[in-house]
């Protein structure tokens, strides 16, 4: 059965620093990984989505990559703002089946 | 706009009562699903449909029903065979296809009276 960990369970860094949060998975055998930002209280905002083909994906001053062999992806946020502060999940997806997905990284920027 | 909604945003339950959340989408998408959030953990699939009046389980389906009446539609009922179902729960939709996101709506959060 397929496991998601990430790591570490919370951050709490300065504005302006750059940061990495890591997920790794058990099974190798994924359609795609995708990474999430959750507010308060709120629902799952969609960040990137990675395909098994692929090495890595780029939205502005975010970055993920993805080894699929090694069962590992990290995000990548450049010049973080307090308006990053959130959890950040990630998800391993095996199909149309539905995502498995880790506890979280739970996310502070210190103005 | 496009969007997932969900409602109500939050629910009680009184013993031995079912509860229905209702989830409705109007992004064309084919696939939907119910995933359930405890505090601190992370996301568990209770049941998903990929097309109209069809559903399968996922990891936690005992205690749940659901139904796919229409596309746009995908309630959850938390039958009273549900013991634990205070949590926050969350409905999410995507296009057909293993590389499609899926998007997610604001959640309904169950509590118990």
């Amino acid at each position: 059965k397929q496991e998601v960990t990430q790591i570490p369970a919370a951050l709490s860094v300065p504005e302006g620093e750059n940061l990495v949060l890591n997920c790794s998975f058990t099974d190798s055998a994924i359609y795609n990984l995708q990474w999430f930002r959750q507010d308060p209280g709120k629902g799952l905002t969609s960040l990137l989505l990675i395909q098994s083909s692929q090495r890595e994906q780029t939205s502005g001053r975010l970055n993920a990559s993805l080894d699929k062999s090694s069962g590992r992806s990290t995000l990548y946020i450049a010049a973080s703002q307090p308006g990053d502060s959130a959890t950040y999940l990630c998800a391993v997806g095996g199909g149309a089946d539905g995502l498995t997905f880790g506890k979280g990284t739970h996310l502070i920027i210190q103005p | 706009d496009g969007g997932i909604t969900q409602s109500p945003k939050y629910l009680f339950r009184k013993e031995g009562q079912n509860v229905t959340l209702s989830c409705e989408q109007n992004l064309n998408h084919d696939a939907m699903y119910w995933y359930r959030q405890d505090p601190g953990q992370g996301l568990r699939l209770i049941y998903y449909s990929q097309i109209v009046n069809d559903f399968q389980k996922g990891d936690i389906a005992e205690g749940y029903s659901v139904s796919r009446e229409k596309k746009e539609s995908f309630p959850l009922t938390v039958t009273s065979a549900q013991k634990n179902p205070t949590a926050f729960y969350l409905c999410a939709s995507t296009r057909q296809g293993a590389n499609q996101p899926q998007h997610f709506g604001d959640g309904t959060r169950l509590s118990i009276l």
